[in-house]
């Protein structure tokens, strides 16, 4: 079965600074995709960043981007110019490319400090 | 993006009751849908995965009669806890996608308390 880690429990980041947030994944795959997810205070999962295996090209969304190492099977999410609506539980997730399961890391919970 | 409405945000039953809970996806056709159960500060446990028309495929350790699963349609799922307990009380998520998309997409949310 594939495996998620995000091996950051908790991070903090001030304001308007950067903070990545790590995750590697395990798979034998060679076609995939892999997601950020946010989960605010609402508990509402929403997509924050989704890249394609076989895209060599980092995912960017604004000032949401992903470090992509798919040798290392690491998929880190860069956020850029942290704002307080930022703060949230973030799940990395991975998807087999003709599978239905998502697999999901244990999170990491970002405090944004004012 | 897609929309998954899911109803009701929060409910609280008496224990021994059952109580049914709404998955519908509001703007394309879910071909899959998923429940989740998440404990405070936890991940997504997935308990079922349900394509329309066919019987959901349960978890290891789920027990399947008392979580029932339907997916009758391409907009809608329920899961339905049956002789609910207190250990049962826990937030609910469901999550649809259909077989063009890529991600999936989530509702609300259901927060359930069995007192």
């Amino acid at each position: 079965a594939q495996t998620v880690t995000q091996s950051q429990p908790e991070m903090s980041v001030q304001e308007a600074e950067t903070v990545t947030l790590s995750c590697t994944y395990d798979t034998s795959e060679s076609d995939y995709y892999l997601f950020w997810y946010k989960q605010p205070p609402s508990r509402q999962m929403i997509l924050v960043i989704r890249q394609e295996a076989y895209k060599q090209q980092n995912a960017t969304e604004n000032r949401f981007s992903v470090n992509f190492q798919k040798a290392a099977k690491s998929f880190s999410l860069k956020i850029s110019d942290s704002q307080l609506g930022d703060a949230a539980m973030y799940f990395c997730a991975y998807r087999r490319f003709l599978g239905n399961q998502f697999y999901f890391g244990t999170g990491t919970s970002l405090t944004v400090i004012p | 993006g897609a929309v998954v409405s899911q109803h009701p945000s929060w409910v609280i039953c008496k224990s021994g009751t059952s109580v049914k809970i709404e998955c519908r996806s509001l703007d394309f056709q879910a071909t899959t849908m998923f429940w989740y159960r998440q404990f405070p500060k936890q991940s997504l446990m997935l308990m079922a995965t349900s394509n329309e028309g066919s019987k959901a495929t349960y978890e290891q350790g789920v027990e399947k009669d008392k979580f029932l699963i339907n997916h009758a349609s391409l907009t809608l799922s329920t899961l339905t806890v049956t002789s609910a307990h207190p250990e049962d009380s826990s937030f609910y998520i469901c999550s649809a996608r259909d077989f063009m998309s890529t991600e999936a997409f989530f509702g609300q949310g259901t927060r359930l308390t069995v007192v």
